[in-house]
Formats: structure tokens, sequence, C-alpha cells
């Protein structure tokens, strides 16, 4: 079993729906956990940063995180075209361990 | 790309080829990375630094060096280049301290492709 899964896509939604990424993983040990988005071509860009269980809320984003499911997710209200990019999860047990990234989720908002 | 900058931002090379990347911060952060990123594969990480002449190996090193020679500059070289490491590099920055998250802030990114 890999580490971090995370479903690939693409995922096409209609502009203005609620958006919901996700990443599962294995190690119990995560205790941070990370959404990055990327545009095509760009470099990853930090979007959410949670510590431990729970929901954390930014504009039109919310990132919650299920321990005991080891289930964390990204919801975005809303959505824009501009919302259309790459999302990565990523995750590490304590703040000096390595940063272990999820493959990405490719999504498309439709005009 | 929190000052950041990496060069050359695109590079066609052949087999056998010495390489040298570059990443350039302006923040002053004591870590820095390389990384890959390959279709199926995600972001993997290659080397890292934690300060002027500390480097330590990532996940996929093999084929790879690292060189810090100063805070602000992180090199990659690739001695002898393969087909393999066609890739997109990205070289990441972070700041280990007790009031920061220590997140990871990334470059825009090299391709490279070795014929």
């Amino acid at each position: 079993q890999k580490e971090v899964e995370q479903d690939p896509g693409p995922l096409s939604v209609p502009e203005g729906a609620i958006v919901s990424l996700n990443c599962t993983y294995s190690n119990s040990a995560f205790q941070y956990f990370m959404w990055y988005r990327q545009y095509s071509r760009k470099g990853p860009e930090l979007l959410m940063y949670t510590y431990s269980s729970g929901n954390k809320e930014d504009g039109r984003f919310t990132a919650q995180v299920d321990k005991s499911s080891k289930y964390i997710s990204l919801f975005i209200r809303d959505s824009q075209p501009s919302d259309s990019a790459t999302y990565l999860c990523a995750m590490r047990p304590n703040r000096d361990d390595k940063i272990i990234f999820g493959k990405g989720t490719r999504l498309h908002i439709l005009p | 790309d929190a000052g950041i900058t990496q060069s050359p931002r695109h590079k066609v090379t052949e087999t056998g080829t010495p390489v040298t990347l570059r990443c350039h911060q302006t923040e002053n952060h004591r870590y820095m990375y390389w990384y890959r990123q390959d279709p199926g594969h995600g972001l993997r990480l290659i080397h890292y630094s934690y300060g002027v002449k500390d480097t330590d190996k990532g996940e996929v090193s093999d084929g790879y060096s690292v060189s810090r020679s100063k805070t602000e500059d992180f090199l990659l070289t690739l001695e002898s280049a393969t087909s393999s490491q066609t890739s997109v590099y990205f070289c990441a920055i972070s700041e280990r301290d007790t009031t920061s998250t220590d997140t990871q802030y990334f470059g825009p990114g090299t391709r490279l492709t070795v014929l």
C-alpha cells in the first residue's frame, strides 16, 4: 500500500459547483497536512496547511482531516474556471520530517 | 514564487553530458530542496540542504549531486545525464523556526529533456 493515495482524475465539474478532492494515507504518524495547487507549467503553491484533525477554512476553501479514517479532503465552494489546476495533497509526521506528496488530482472547472 | 528563481527554465541535452541546474532564493531561508516531478510519480525528493555545505539525500538521489556554497544558491548536478532523468525539476525552500509552520515554497521549475 502506498503511503499516500490520490485519484489522478481528471475531475470535471461545472462552474459554481462544490468540489471535493480527497487523499487517503497509511501512516498513522502523519500529523501535518497540506494542500498545494499547481497550475500547468508552474510550481506548486501552498493552499492550505492543517495540523492534526479537524477543519480549516480559508475563503472558498475548506480543508478537512479525519485521522481516524486516515482521510483528508479539500472542498472548494463556488468553483471558478480559475480553480482549474492540479491539486496535490501532502503530509508529514513531524515538522522535521520530509514531506510525502500525493500524485495530484487534475481538476477542470467548466464555464 | 516566494523569491525563488531557477535557471535554466528549459534545457535539452544529450545522454552522457553533465548538467547543472541552479536554484537561487532571496528569502534567506535555511532549508532548500530539489524535487523531480514525473507523470505517475508525483513529486519526489532528490536532495536537500539544511545549511551552507550541509546536504543530505532524498528518496531518488542516485545519479545526482548537489552543492550549497552560499545560503542563497543550491545547485543540482547530473554528472552524466540519462534519458531517465528527463523530468521537471523543482527547487523549494523552507524556514524551520519555532514560529513558522515550516511549509515549503516552490520555484517555477526547470524542464529538462535528455535525448
